[in-house]
């Protein structure tokens, strides 16, 4: 059963940089899009991009300067970077696997528990 | 981008009853790639269905999705106790796959 954890500081500083890695266990990274998608305190969720292991990436335009995922097949991770946050990026962060082999369009089937990232000034 | 309109924002009703969530599409979803989702307080959200009508994995049968043009359908045939909580949808069609703002439902 494939199971994908958080991890990275829980507090980051104005204007410095959000990172944070999910490990998958119980299966490879190489054969699935992974997404990550956060979601402000008391609101809904914004999808922030999505990594295959063949390098190809996507993400939201309105984070699109900001924003870089990558993966690491030896560790069987993938990670998030955020430059220059603000409080705006205040959020639980969350990783996700797109359903279905080699194909991101049918949902996001598999998700991390979460990990809350206060940006403080 | 495509915006997704959930509505309504809230949902009252009483275990048993049927419950029928709606997604609107703000342009045609040529593929129909829509997923919806079941979120719990302090869990990560669930899908439950996607291809607009194919239910994942383990997903009971009480839980429906259609389509019709540009309007999408959650239908949740007899409410179960386990089943009030929030539920998005999300679109795969184009690049950003947006989600709606959610639906609660809640015990009335």
């Amino acid at each position: 059963q494939v199971q994908l954890q958080e991890s990275g500081p829980g507090l980051v500083k104005s204007s410095e940089t959000l990172a944070l890695s999910c490990t998958v266990s119980g299966g490879s990274i190489k054969s699935h899009y992974w997404s990550w998608i956060r979601q402000p305190p008391g609101k809904g969720l914004e999808w922030i991009g999505y990594f295959h292991y063949s390098g190809s990436t996507k993400y939201n335009p309105s984070l699109q300067s900001r924003v870089t995922i990558s993966g690491d097949t030896s560790k069987n991770q993938f990670s998030l970077r955020l430059n220059s946050v603000t409080a705006a990026d205040t959020a639980v962060y969350y990783c996700a696997r797109h359903f279905g082999l080699y194909a991101y369009y049918y949902g996001l089937d598999v998700w991390g528990q979460g990990t809350a990232v206060t940006v403080s000034s | 981008d495509i915006v997704l309109t959930q509505s309504p924002g809230t949902l009252s009703l009483s275990p048993g009853e049927r419950a029928t969530l709606s997604c609107r599409a703000s342009q045609s979803l040529s593929n129909n790639y829509l997923a919806w989702y079941q979120q719990k307080p302090g869990q990560a959200p669930r899908l439950l269905t996607y291809d607009a009508s194919t239910r994942a994995t383990g997903i009971p049968d009480r839980f429906s999705g259609s389509a019709s043009g540009t309007n999408f359908t959650l239908t949740i045939s007899r409410l179960e106790p386990e089943d009030f909580a929030v539920y998005y949808c999300q679109q795969f069609d184009n690049s950003p796959f947006t989600f709606g703002g959610g639906t609660k439902v809640e015990i009335k």
